[in-house]
Formats: structure tokens, C-alpha cells, sequence
């Protein structure tokens, strides 16, 4: 089975903080994305990676920034964490260049920014 | 700009009810719609619909795509408490395999 992990299930923030979110799947699979999910607004999309070192925008990038320097590793920055980035944030993967885009999600990590 | 809605956003119904979640969509060159199921934190992936009318089944779950009508719906029958949870779903956009996601259903089972 695909196993996406995400580093930390909880955390809790000082605003202004820089924050560092880890994903690792192990199924070698091109595709990761990062997602929030906030009542009321369902799950939208902050960026996505195609491959290594490159970078997509979602439909929210404002205030976040990706890095993939290896395959199996996307992390989500925030550089300057505010309040209203209080969330929780789900990472996702699936493999490139398939008629099947079914995803993958890791657990979650709700994040607290105080 | 591609676009899913959900109804209802939110629904509490007693054990052994039968219940149809509904999914719009307006997306260019549509390839498929994905239903998945979070009950704790990761959703879960339930079905994946491509062709109108054919009906998909996993146990008491099924789902069907109208492609005509651009609408999917998820139907459960005798539900129970473990079907408790938020119902997503979403489809790819045009060229791309990011998923764009409705707000999701809240599913609440009571016994």
C-alpha cells in the first residue's frame, strides 16, 4: 500500500514563526500536493510538485512557499506563519502520467498559530 | 475556472437510513470525478467514475456519474454509525492532476 507521511499530527506556532511542514511517500510517485482544509471551505489546493525541484501554484499560494529537492520529499514553508494559517494541511500523491488520478493523502497536520 | 458544489454540506440521519449525497461539477474536458471518505484526518479513496450511467458498488456504497448533467451522486444504504464522516469529492481540471474538491457533505449517523 502507499504510505504518505506527515511528520507531525499537531503543532502550535507563535505568528511571525517560520514553519516547516514534511511529506515522504514511498511509492516513487512524480506527483505531490499540498492542500488545507478549513470548515466551511472544503480543501483547496496551495501548490503541487510535477518533479523534483519544480513548483506549481495552486488555487492559495499566498504566505507559502514548496520545496522538492527529492522525489519521495515535498515540504510546505511558511516563512512568516499568521493566524489565519491556522488549518489543517494534507499532503497528497499520485503518479505521473496515468489515466487514474486517484490520490493518496497522508494523515494530516493541524496546525495552531498563536 | 473549474468548479464543484456539494449537497447538503451537512446531514444527520438514524442508523439504517439510506442516504444520496450529491456532487456538481463544471470542468473543461472532463476525465473523471473521485469520491473519498475522511473520517479522522486522511481521506480515503471510495470511487473513481468515468463513464455516465455505470454504476459503481462497494458494499452498502455505490455511486453513478451523468455526465450530461454534469452531476455524480453517492448513495448509502443502512448506514451505520462508522459511516459517520465528511464525504469529498473531486475531479482533475483540464490538463492537469491536481483535484479540485467540493466543500464536502458532513455525514452524521445516529443510533
Amino acid at each position: 500500500d502507499v504510505k504518505v507521511t506527515q511528520s507531525s499530527r499537531y503543532l502550535v506556532k507563535r505568528t511571525g514563526e517560520k514553519v516547516f511542514l514534511e511529506c515522504v511517500q514511498d511509492m516513487d510517485h512524480e506527483n505531490m500536493f499540498w492542500y488545507r482544509q478549513d470548515p466551511g471551505l472544503g480543501l483547496r489546493l496551495i501548490y503541487f510538485s510535477y518533479d523534483v525541484k519544480m513548483k506549481e501554484k495552486g488555487d492559495i499560494p499566498e504566505g507559502y512557499s514548496v520545496s522538492r529537492e527529492k522525489k519521495e520529499r515535498f515540504s510546505l514553508i511558511l516563512e512568516s506563519a499568521s493566524t489565519n494559517q491556522t488549518s489543517m494541511y494534507l499532503c497528497a500523491s499520485s503518479p505521473w502520467r496515468t489515466t487514474n488520478e486517484k490520490l493518496f493523502f497522508g494523515s494530516g497536520t493541524q496546525l495552531s498559530v498563536l | 475556472e473549474d468548479k464543484v458544489v456539494q449537497s447538503p454540506l451537512s446531514l444527520v440521519v438514524h442508523e439504517g437510513d439510506t442516504v444520496t449525497l450529491n456532487c456538481s461539477y463544471e470542468v473543461t474536458n472532463f476525465r473523471s470525478l473521485l469520491w473519498y471518505k475522511q473520517e479522522k484526518k486522511a481521506p480515503t479513496f471510495l470511487f473513481m467514475l468515468t463513464s455516465s450511467g455505470i454504476e459503481k458498488k462497494s458494499g452498502r456504497l455505490s455511486s453513478i456519474l451523468d455526465k450530461k448533467e454534469l452531476f455524480s451522486i453517492l448513495n448509502i444504504t443502512a448506514t451505520q454509525t462508522g459511516d459517520s464522516a465528511i464525504y469529498l469529492c473531486g475531479t482533475p481540471g483540464a490538463g492537469s492532476y491536481q483535484l479540485t474538491f467540493g466543500k464536502g457533505t458532513k455525514l452524521s449517523v445516529i443510533p
